[in-house]
């Protein structure tokens, strides 16, 4: 257990829909990682938030937005589903702004019909 | 964003058989990490290289920031069938990082 915790765990939704995945991180940990792991595209990095606000930026598209809370938990919305949307959504937290040490939740699996 | 390119895609091996696995990329990268994934977990830090040259190892585990940093390797020694799982290499600079496809080993007592 990395002491992250995602919710939910399985998410099925129809294409056009909007959801929302939540990610507590470790206690402690002030920065929180979005991650898409899909089949054909492997590990891709979203979005990092470090103590409330955006840190860095990676492949995430205008459809899907983050942000972090003062309470340090993290949402990741996703809007206007699409088929290809359907993934393994990871958040992962660490103590600093660096993602050198990184802890990974369990995942929430996202499948768009 | 352009990923780093890892090899092999997959491997079977004996139990007790040495594995090694590598990334390559077109850029320079300040970080090197190798993370293990198991099924329906989320991926584990094996190993985190800070340096060009650097060395390290975890147990039976060795990784090596190729002097270029533009490349490095994982190294597992005599394996045991727990090492199952999926293995993948992360490199990092300047706010991005960048991940392999992941090389998904397979043991065979």
């Amino acid at each position: 257990d990395s002491g992250v915790t995602q919710t939910p765990k399985h998410l099925i939704t129809a294409t056009g829909q909007r959801v929302t995945l939540r990610c507590s991180p470790r206690s402690g940990d002030l920065s929180v990682y979005w991650y898409q792991q899909s089949l054909d595209q492997g590990l891709q990095f979203l979005i990092q938030y470090y103590n409330g606000e955006e840190r860095a930026k990676g492949n995430i598209l205008e459809r899907f937005s983050a942000q972090q809370f003062p309470d340090l938990h993290s949402e990741l919305n996703l809007s206007s589903l699409e088929l290809g949307d359907s993934a393994l959504y990871f958040c992962a937290s660490s103590v600093g702004s660096l993602p050198y040490e990184q802890y990974f939740g369990p995942g929430t699996r996202l499948t768009v019909t | 964003g352009q990923q780093l390119n890892q090899s092999p895609q997959s491997m079977f091996i004996q139990e007790g058989e040495d594995v090694s696995m590598n990334c390559t990329s077109s850029s320079i990268f300040n970080t090197w990490l190798w993370y293990k994934q198991d099924p329906g977990e989320g991926p584990v830090l094996l190993i985190a290289l800070y340096k060009a040259g650097e060395l390290t190892s975890n147990g039976r585990l060795t990784a090596q920031f190729g002097i270029t940093r533009k490349d490095s390797f994982l190294n597992i020694s005599a394996s045991i069938p727990s090492d199952v799982g999926i293995y993948f290499c992360a490199g990092y600079n300047n706010n991005d990082m960048r991940f392999g496809a992941g090389t998904r080993l397979t043991v065979k007592p």
